[in-house]
Formats: C-alpha cells, structure tokens, sequence
C-alpha cells in the first residue's frame, strides 16, 4: 500500500502551498501530517485530516476529498522551509503507512 | 513532560543484529492511554513505520520486516526495544522511537530525537 505525494512544492514567501497526498485508503482512513526540518525529528502537526495541533500556525489547514488529502498552507513564511511527510494506514486500518515526503522550498 | 531517547551501537556488521532501546522519561510506559513505536528514516530518505508495541508486549510489525523484528517492553526500566535480524547496508537509518496515542487511530504524536545505525563491515 503506497500514498503518494509529490517529491517537491516552491512557493514564494506569502504564497500559498498546496502538498497533496494519495492513495486508496484515504476513502476510508484518515491521514495525518508531520513536518521534518533538517537534522531534526518529525513533529505531528496535523490531526485526522484537518485537526491542526495545539502550537500550530492557523496557516496550516488540511482538507480531504475522496483518495486525497491536502495539507495547505496560508501565506508561507521562510520558517516553514521543510519535509512535509502524509501518514495513514492500510484500508484495514492496522498497518502505518507513511508518504515519500514533499520538500517545500520558500524561495 | 515526556520524553523518548534512543540508545544503541552507531555501527553494525552485517550480517549482525541491529539492537535499541527507547527509553521514557517524565511519564509512564505502562500507561494505558498509550502505545509505542518505532520509525526509520535511511539518510535522505523517507520515513519507514517498523513496528507499534503495546505495554504489555504485543506488537505489530511492517509486514516487509516481520520476520527479522523481534520487540520487548520492560515497564520496570520505563524501555522498550526493537531487534532487527540479518541487517545488510539497507538497514542503515536514523531509528526513531515514538508515542502513539491508544485508540482505532494510528498515528505518532511524539517522538525523540533519533539515533543513526550504520551497517558495514
């Protein structure tokens, strides 16, 4: 079981970042989002598509609609340069399955 | 607060066992609010889930590494442990230990901070 996500998202400083991720599952599973900055470990900032965590910029916003889900974020600052990884399971629920990860370049 | 730190040798031959322990801080292991897990990530690379372990021992694992894994838990120590079995060069990666919240949900909302496990002779 795979969710797909694009390798890479460039958006200018106060643009908006849109980072998709796919797969079968999302229909019936919910996804969660982790952003990774360099040399450090990933930080769950997402909830069950759109639950953002206590702490987390009201920028970030996640959506789903049928096998996507899409983390956005509003007006992008230079500080949200990062690996952005999606996280699910498997349709039956059990096995964690995470993204290929989105590197978002501010430019 | 809790916290997670991870231990264990920096470098293993192959075709060795991988071994290394999480150990929990500032909170209970044995705690039914939650489980625990592993996470891998090879340098440059993506995330890889390993295995979720609960207090009381039973886990499961990713079905491409099942028959290499082995976990444990000791609550008296606050620690859980993964063993990986036969590692070759691809099992290098920073391993990652993880809580993850009890429930229907899988997911990871806390994790520590890494340890890098090279494999080579």
């Amino acid at each position: 079981y795979e969710l797909t996500q694009p390798p890479s998202v460039s958006v200018s400083p106060g643009q908006t970042a849109r980072i998709s991720c796919s797969g079968d599952a999302l229909a019936k599973q919910h996804a969660f989002w982790y952003q990774q900055k360099p040399g450090q470990a990933p930080v769950l900032i997402m909830y069950k598509d759109s639950a953002r965590l206590s702490g987390v910029p009201e920028r970030f916003s996640g959506s789903s609609s049928g096998t996507t889900v899409t983390l956005t974020i509003s007006g992008v600052q230079a500080e949200d340069e990062a690996d952005y990884y999606c996280q699910s399971t498997d349709a039956s629920g059990t096995y964690v399955v995470f993204g290929g990860g989105s590197k978002l370049t501010v430019l | 607060q809790l916290q997670l730190q991870e231990s264990g040798p920096g470098l293993v031959k192959p075709p060795e066992t991988l071994s290394l322990t999480c150990s929990v801080s500032g909170g209970s292991i044995s705690s039914s609010d939650y489980y625990w897990g592993w996470i891998r990530q090879p340098p440059g690379k993506g995330l890889e889930w390993i295995a979720t372990v609960w207090p009381s021992g039973s886990a499961y694992f990713n079905p491409s590494l099942k028959s290499r894994i082995t976990t444990s838990v000791d609550t008296s120590k606050s620690q859980f442990s993964l063993r990986l079995d036969s590692v070759t060069a691809a099992d290098t990666a920073i391993y990652y230990c993880a809580r993850h919240p009890h429930g229907t949900l899988r997911y990871f909302d806390l994790w520590g901070r890494g340890t890098l496990v090279t494999v080579s002779s």
